[in-house]
């Protein structure tokens, strides 16, 4: 199992503010993602990389950006922070092989005001 | 449209008794299944999953069914614990996703009563 770790855990900023929240991972997994998750509702896939310089958009339209500049470190950064990007974001990273297995961080609760 | 449905939001049962979560799909082309279980203010843990080429997993109290042709799973806990209650999420991935996305549903939320 992946030992993913994500901070802040919360975080409570106001509209306009530069964000980023981080993620990392011990496992030296090569594929991660970002998801976003709202109460009631299911997880949507926002990012995802495979590899170190690899960057790909996900299912969900969203206006932050990642990078993978390390294997271990896949930071998601939100340029100006509006009240619709209130959310929890969950990082998760996967061992190779053809079917995946996610193994998830505790996840930043995000709140704009 | 959801590809992944867990028409249930919410399941209450005794301790000790048997939770049957279930769950649908609609991408046939869907190869591996899997379970998660999440805590408020937590990340999803994964619990089971379930390749396409069986129709059962077992891990402890902690059972996955899949009956491909009707495009149902379902996650059987026996005995249930109160520490079981939270909300479990039913996950698949294949298909036009390729293997390495996972689709989920919206979750449902299970309470063990002591």
């Amino acid at each position: 199992e992946a030992d993913i770790y994500q901070t802040p855990r919360y975080l409570v900023i106001g509209t306009g503010k530069k964000i980023t929240l981080e993620c990392s991972q011990t496992m030296g997994h090569d594929k991660m993602y970002w998801y976003q998750q709202d109460p009631g509702m299911e997880l949507h896939l926002i990012h995802y990389s495979y590899g170190v310089n690899s960057t790909e958009k996900g299912d969900l339209s969203s206006e932050s950006t990642v990078s993978r500049i390390r294997t271990e470190h896949f930071p998601l950064t939100l340029e100006s922070a509006r009240p619709s990007h209130t959310s929890q974001y969950l990082c998760a990273s996967s061992p190779p092989g053809p079917a995946d297995t996610q193994y998830f961080g505790p996840g930043t609760r995000l709140t704009v005001l | 449209d959801q590809q992944v449905k867990q028409n249930s939001p919410s399941l209450s049962v005794q301790e000790g008794r048997i939770s049957i979560l279930n769950c649908d799909y609609t991408n046939s082309m869907f190869d591996y299944f899997l379970w998660y279980k999440k805590y408020p203010a937590e990340g999803p843990t994964f619990l089971i999953s379930i390749s396409s080429i069986k129709d059962k997993n077992e891990d402890g109290r902690f059972t996955v069914f899949l009956n491909k042709s009707a495009k149902h799973l379902s996650l059987h806990i026996v005995p249930s614990q109160p520490g079981d209650s939270a909300v479990y999420f039913c996950a698949a991935s294949g298909g036009q996703g390729g293997s390495e996305k996972l689709v989920f549903g919206k979750g449902t939320k299970l309470t063990v009563n002591p």
